[in-house]
């Protein structure tokens, strides 16, 4: 078993519409959960972040971690065509200065 | 965020010879920096891991004497691919991070062809 899963998709959905993305790991030490968008040719960009469990929001997006069941999602809301990109979720046990494990990653595509 | 910028984005090489290619942070002091390959449509693969002032730890399978990582500053770090070959050919990424902050922050990315 892969220490994170992620459906690669690809997820296509009209312009509008709530998108759920999803992960779930092995590594019950992991604490720190991120979410990253990566444009095409593009290194990834920082989206979302949560340490432990719980939800965020920021905007559009709503991330939610549930420990228990290690697993993680991120919800966009009314989502658009610039959305269109691939994104990562992350984790890690310690932070800033430890090494990240990847989400295979999942494409997703908003049609206008 | 904090801003990582990579230099060159774009390079191409002929085989055998050998690129560097430039991390910096821009305004975040990296006491770690990480490097990682992307090929087509798939996620990224860590390379190293560099703390400032010290060597560079390699992942399995990844060979330290091709893949020549300094990181000299809190902001800069460089991984040099030597005598490369176009199976090197692919889209290189740093990140930074600090063990001061939960963030890492990625850079554009340089796409590295080998010819």
């Amino acid at each position: 078993q892969k220490e994170v899963e992620q459906d690669p998709g690809p997820l296509s959905v009209p312009e509008g519409a709530i998108v759920s993305l999803n992960c779930t790991y092995s590594n019950s030490a992991f604490q720190y959960f991120m979410w990253y968008r990566q444009y095409s040719r593009k290194g990834p960009e920082l989206l979302m972040y949560t340490y432990s469990s719980g939800n965020k929001e920021d905007g559009r997006f709503t991330a939610q971690v549930d420990k228990s069941s290690k697993y993680i999602s991120l919800f966009i809301r009314d989502s658009q065509p610039s959305d269109s990109a691939t994104y990562l979720c992350a984790m890690t046990n310690q932070g800033g200065s430890e090494k990240l494990v990847f989400g295979k990653g999942t494409k997703l595509t908003v049609n206008p | 965020g904090a801003v990582v910028s990579q230099h060159p984005s774009w390079v191409i090489c002929k085989s055998g010879t050998s690129v560097k290619i430039e991390c910096r942070s821009l305004d975040f002091q990296a006491t770690t920096m990480f490097w990682y390959r992307q090929f087509p449509k798939q996620s990224l693969m860590l390379m190293a891991t560099s703390n400032e002032g010290s060597k560079a730890t390699y992942e399995q399978g990844v060979e330290k004497d091709k893949f020549l990582i300094n990181h000299a500053s809190l902001t800069l770090s460089t991984l040099t691919v030597t005598s490369a070959h176009p199976e090197d050919s692919s889209f290189y990424i740093c990140s930074a991070g600090s063990r001061y902050s939960y963030e890492q922050y990625f850079g554009p990315g340089t796409r590295l062809t080998v010819t």
